[in-house]
């Protein structure tokens, strides 16, 4: 069945540097994938969404590039801030059916 | 902004207890789902439906009984909840199919005592 892996549980970085959170996918239908983030005790909110091959998206200074030959979709941002502090999932949702399925979701912890 | 409520925020039941779980958008949305959220497994997906009348089982439906009675109206039921089921649930609404983001309801923490 689909799924989705995320690798990283948590990932702690200082302010102003880079990150990449990683985001795999399985599917044997036409691919959809999104990045949700969550900051502490909210809901969910989209923060990035593609279906095109090797097309870069962007939103909030967060930017990712669905890789269908690689089954990825990581998320990136050249420079982290104290407000990224959330938690980010990733998720796939295919044109055969209607629900959605996340990944285990990574921590990401901003430090000064 | 898309809206959706869920009630209550907080419940706290014993084992064997009787829940109901409550979300309502006011969106015209066709689709709503219920997730449970526990840490180290991310958002899993319990019950969807695609309007009212209609329920599909989602991927962690063991325990859980869900209706659609309205377009609005989507309700989660634990009949005999075990302490298993202590976690933070959400409900979702998205108004199709394809590449439709899902809007989030805040949450209802249970606990099952």
């Amino acid at each position: 069945g689909d799924s989705v892996t995320q690798t990283e549980g948590l990932v702690t970085l200082t302010k102003g540097l880079p990150v990449m959170l990683n985001c795999t996918y399985q599917t044997t239908y036409s691919p959809f994938l999104f990045w949700y983030v969550q900051h502490l005790n909210e809901a969910p909110k989209l923060l990035l969404k593609s279906s095109t091959d090797n097309k870069r998206t962007e939103h909030q200074g967060f930017y990712a590039t669905l890789h269908k030959s690689s089954s990825s979709f990581h998320l990136q941002k050249s420079s982290v801030q104290l407000s990224d502090s959330a938690l980010y999932f990733c998720a796939l949702r295919n044109y055969n059916q209607g629900k959605l399925i996340f990944g285990q979701g990574t921590k990401l912890s901003i430090k000064p | 902004e898309a809206a959706v409520t869920q009630s209550p925020r907080n419940k706290v039941t014993v084992t064997g207890g009787n829940v109901t779980l409550s979300c309502r958008q006011t969106n015209s949305h066709n689709y709503m789902y219920w997730y449970r959220q526990d840490t180290g497994h991310g958002l899993r997906l319990i019950h969807y439906s695609y309007g009212a009348g209609n329920l599909q089982i989602g991927d962690v439906p063991d325990g859980y009984k869900a209706t659609r009675t309205t377009q609005e109206d989507f309700f989660l039921l634990l009949e005999l909840a075990s302490p298993s089921q202590t976690s933070l649930y959400f409900c979702a609404s998205s108004a199709t199919i394809s590449n439709e983001r899902l809007f989030f309801g805040h949450g209802t923490k249970l606990s099952v005592l």
